[in-house]
């Protein structure tokens, strides 16, 4: 049975850093058939995929257009586990954050981690 | 590609049966479109994949149909655990984005 554990602070401060870890548990962050996400849930409910890590002979990586120049999903094959960096986030960066497992190679989401609640303050 | 979801709320009676539809704004390729639940303070739970694939687990009062641009979540004899917020998802390019949600109340 998959796993996704987040962690990371609730709370960030304007123009500084957004991190978020989500560790794995019954699967590899190395699998060839997966893929590890990060979206996230605005207040009024709307969902947005972030990004993705994965490895394919390679690690890979691709980003949604909205966030592409500020974000970064690395993968830590040590822990068995992904993080999330945003940067200069703003108060509209306020929202749910969950990691989740994409299957495939085009990725439907199959297992999500709890959620992490996400405020930044100006 | 936009997702257009409808209705935006849908009121039945445990029993009734519902009927969630998805369009997009072009055609999805491979018919790759998810659907999920989502329940109040609950992370989504994947039901459909492949627009008719039943995900591991889902009661086959679930099911999904529809290709190209138009999409449908069915579910027969609605049972009260079956009143939450229903999604789909387009992962046919690598771009990926969901519909903005239809509620199921009672």
């Amino acid at each position: 049975q998959v796993q996704l554990q987040q962690s990371g602070p609730g709370l960030v401060k304007a123009s500084q850093i957004l991190s978020l870890t989500c560790v794995i548990s019954g699967d590899s962050v190395s699998s060839n058939s997966a893929g590890w996400n990060w979206i996230r849930q605005s207040p009024s409910g709307g969902l947005e995929w972030l990004g993705r890590t994965y490895y394919r002979s390679k690690w890979e990586n691709d980003y949604a257009v909205s966030v592409k120049s500020r974000i970064i999903i690395n993968p830590d094959t040590s822990k068995n586990q992904f993080s999330l960096q945003l940067n200069s986030v703003t108060p509209e960066d306020t929202a749910l954050y969950f990691c989740a497992r994409g299957r495939g190679g085009l990725h439907y989401f199959d297992y999500w981690g709890q959620g992490t609640l996400v405020t930044v303050s100006s | 590609i936009v997702l257009t979801q409808s209705p935006g709320t849908l009121s039945l009676s445990p029993g009734a049966r519902a009927t969630l539809s998805c369009r997009a704004s072009q055609s999805v390729s491979s018919n790759y479109l998810a659907w999920y639940q989502q329940k109040p303070g609950r992370a989504p739970r994947l039901l459909i994949y492949g627009a008719s694939t039943r995900a591991t687990g889902i009661p086959d009062r679930f099911s999904g149909s529809g290709s190209g641009t138009d999409f449908t979540l069915t579910i027969r004899r609605l049972e009260p655990e079956d009143f939450a917020i229903y999604y789909c998802q387009q992962y046919g390019s690598s771009r990926y984005n969901f519909g903005q949600g239809t509620k199921l109340e009672i």
